[in-house]
Formats: C-alpha cells, structure tokens, sequence
C-alpha cells in the first residue's frame, strides 16, 4: 500500500531551527509537496520538489531524495506564527495526492 | 479576490438528512476536489473533477456524491448522512489535473452528524 510517514508533534524554540520529516512509500512518483494549516484553516502550499535537492524560499527550504523515498521541511529563525500543522503530500504515478497526517510544530519562546 | 468559496462553514445535521455543501472557484481552474479531514488522519479524497462534465471517485467515495455542471461550481452531496460523516471537508482547486499545480483549498465546512 502507499503510505506517508511524518512524526506526530514537534516542538522547537522560538529563534531556532527545524526539521520535520517525512518519508513515503507509494506508486510511483511526480513530485512531493509540503503544505502548512493553522489551526481551524485551511492549507496553504509551501513548497514543491520533485528532482533530488534542496529548494529554498525564504525561512523555509525543503529537501528531496527520491532513492531514499525522503524529503524534510528545514524552518530557520522560528517565529511564533509558525506554530502549525506541516502537511507532506506525494503525487504517484496517477497523478493523486496521498497525504501523510501531518506535524504539529509547537513553538515555544 | 475570493478564490474558493465554500458554505456553510459549519452545520449541524440529524442523522438520515439530506446535506449539500456548496464550493464555487473563480480562478478559472479545471481540476476540483473534496477531501475530508479527520484527526490523525491525512486528507482523503472524496471525489474530483478533472474538467467540467467530469467527476471521478477517490479514496472514501461511499455515501458521498459530487456534479460538476460548470468549471466554477462543484457542491457535494451526503444523501442520508450518517454519524461517521462527522468531519471537517475542504474543497481545493488547481490548475493542472494531470501536472504539477499546487492545491487552493475553500476554508473548510466543519459537518457534524447527530
């Protein structure tokens, strides 16, 4: 089956850096995507990779290995407003999403 | 700009009801989807749209359908919910079904079934 693997909660310190992981297992592959919801909202897109590297933007940067079926969300210099649920989601060879559950990221000051 | 409209944001429902939530784009996207999200779970997808005039099933189609009469408007409909509907749904849009674009997602319309 297909499947998509990141920890439950996080919680990092205001100022810091983190990584949140996620690996998966699915059919085929067409690109992964990190998406980030705030508490009773809706997600909002924050990246996308589908060739092996680090892609940055800003605070945040997002990281591929396609051999290791890999990816994790790098968030420099915390900011409270970061405190959010980071979503992982894979596109497989149907061009469908499969999405893992999500990291709470708990930030603390 | 609106992008994804979705109502009502939260409804309370009798077991055996008829329920219709309503989701309208104005971003001219072809592909439209209705996922559900419940806690610890991922999004799973209901059912999707390509293009207008199509409909197809995703992973929890049961008890749910969907019409696409239109690019903008894409309602989905719980015949006679049941308790286990009980979830948040969003509905998402993007601009490629088959490529790469990324998902704009309505606010969520929180569903409780009593």
């Amino acid at each position: 089956g297909q499947n998509i693997d990141q920890p439950t909660e996080m919680t990092a310190t205001e100022g810091a850096i983190v990584q949140i992981n996620c690996t998966y297992q699915t059919s085929g592959f067409n690109g992964l995507f990190w998406y980030q919801q705030h508490a009773g909202e809706a997600p909002t897109f924050l990246s996308y990779n589908v060739l092996d590297g680090l892609e940055e933007k800003g605070r945040f940067s997002s990281f591929l290995s396609r051999s290791k079926g890999y990816s994790y969300l790098l968030l420099k210099e915390l900011q409270m407003k970061d405190s959010a649920s980071y979503l992982c989601a894979v596109m497989d060879s149907n061009y469908q999403l499969i999405w893992g559950a999500g990291t709470k990221l708990i930030i603390k000051p | 700009i609106a992008g994804i409209t979705q109502a009502p944001t939260s409804q309370i429902l009798a077991a055996g009801r008829r329920m219709t939530l309503r989701c309208t784009q104005d971003m001219r996207h072809n592909a439209m989807y209705w996922y559900r999200q419940d806690l610890g779970l991922g999004l799973r997808l209901i059912h999707y749209s390509n293009t207008a005039g199509t409909t197809g099933k995703g992973e929890v189609p049961d008890g749910y359908s969907v019409s696409r009469a239109n690019t903008d408007d894409f309602p989905l409909t719980l015949a006679s919910a049941v308790p286990s509907q009980t979830s948040v749904y969003f509905c998402a849009s993007s601009d490629s079904s088959g490529g790469t674009g990324e998902l704009f997602f309505g606010e969520g319309s929180r569903l409780t079934v009593l």
